[in-house]
């Protein structure tokens, strides 16, 4: 079975400058999660879709980062424009149901703002 | 609000050595979940376990134990016999059902590192 998936894995850009990520999560999996994890610190959630649909945006820096997921399966988070305080890993997650179950995550894409 | 906290920043030991991680959680909710989930170097978080509020039975998985106690809010974690390859950060995670949501929050991680 394939695992979620992200790209690109590494991304440095410049402040100001804005970047997007893409995940695809497992076949099936109603439930996508982006979350940030900051060097030395435990993910934290952004965003959850269920299906297309946004469940909890409420820790989303709304005026810098979006995030869609059309059609219920793939997703990007974008930021724009970038700050220094963006650095941090972005990891994608999915799972079957909406809640209390266990996520199957990405290797994460690795962010550098300079 | 929901809160974890994993007091542990690093921890360092021998191989083949037990070692116990702690896990410490607050929260307002009556029925909730705490989970595991290890990062090894390559970035992706793997889980390993998840209990809920009423279970508080331990668990065994191989090398790998649980203690849940909920007089004292915690949920440790038990490596016996550690390997190299238990070198990794660990996080305690914990999610609710009522006001908090079903947000999952997780603690600040344990670096553990096991030495041949």
């Amino acid at each position: 079975e394939a695992g979620v998936a992200q790209s690109p894995r590494y991304k440095i850009i410049e402040k100001r400058q804005s970047v997007a990520f893409w995940c695809n999560p497992i076949s099936g999996h109603a439930t996508l999660y982006w979350y940030q994890q900051i060097l030395g610190q435990g993910p934290k959630l952004l965003i959850q879709f269920q299906n297309n649909g946004v469940v909890d945006d409420s820790q989303l820096p709304k005026d810098r980062f979006s995030a869609e997921r059309l059609k219920g399966v793939d997703s990007t988070l974008k930021i724009q424009p970038a700050k220094l305080e963006d650095s941090a890993v972005y990891l994608c997650a999915s799972s079957l149901a909406r809640s209390n179950e266990k996520l199957f995550f990405g290797s994460g894409t690795q962010l550098s703002v300079l | 609000a929901q809160k974890v906290t994993q007091a542990q920043t690093e921890i360092s030991v021998v191989e083949k050595e037990d070692v116990t991680l702690d896990c410490v959680y607050e929260t307002r909710d009556t029925t909730y979940y705490l989970f595991w989930y290890k990062q090894p170097p390559s970035g992706e978080l793997v889980f390993l376990i998840r209990r809920n509020s009423f279970d508080e039975q331990n668990e065994i998985s191989g090398r790998y134990s649980w203690n849940f106690q909920k007089s004292t809010s915690s949920f440790n974690f038990t490596i016996t016999a550690s390997q190299v390859v238990d070198s990794a950060v660990y996080f305690c995670a914990l999610s609710g059902v009522g006001t908090s949501g079903s947000r999952l929050t997780f603690g600040e991680g344990t670096q553990l590192t096991v030495n041949p």
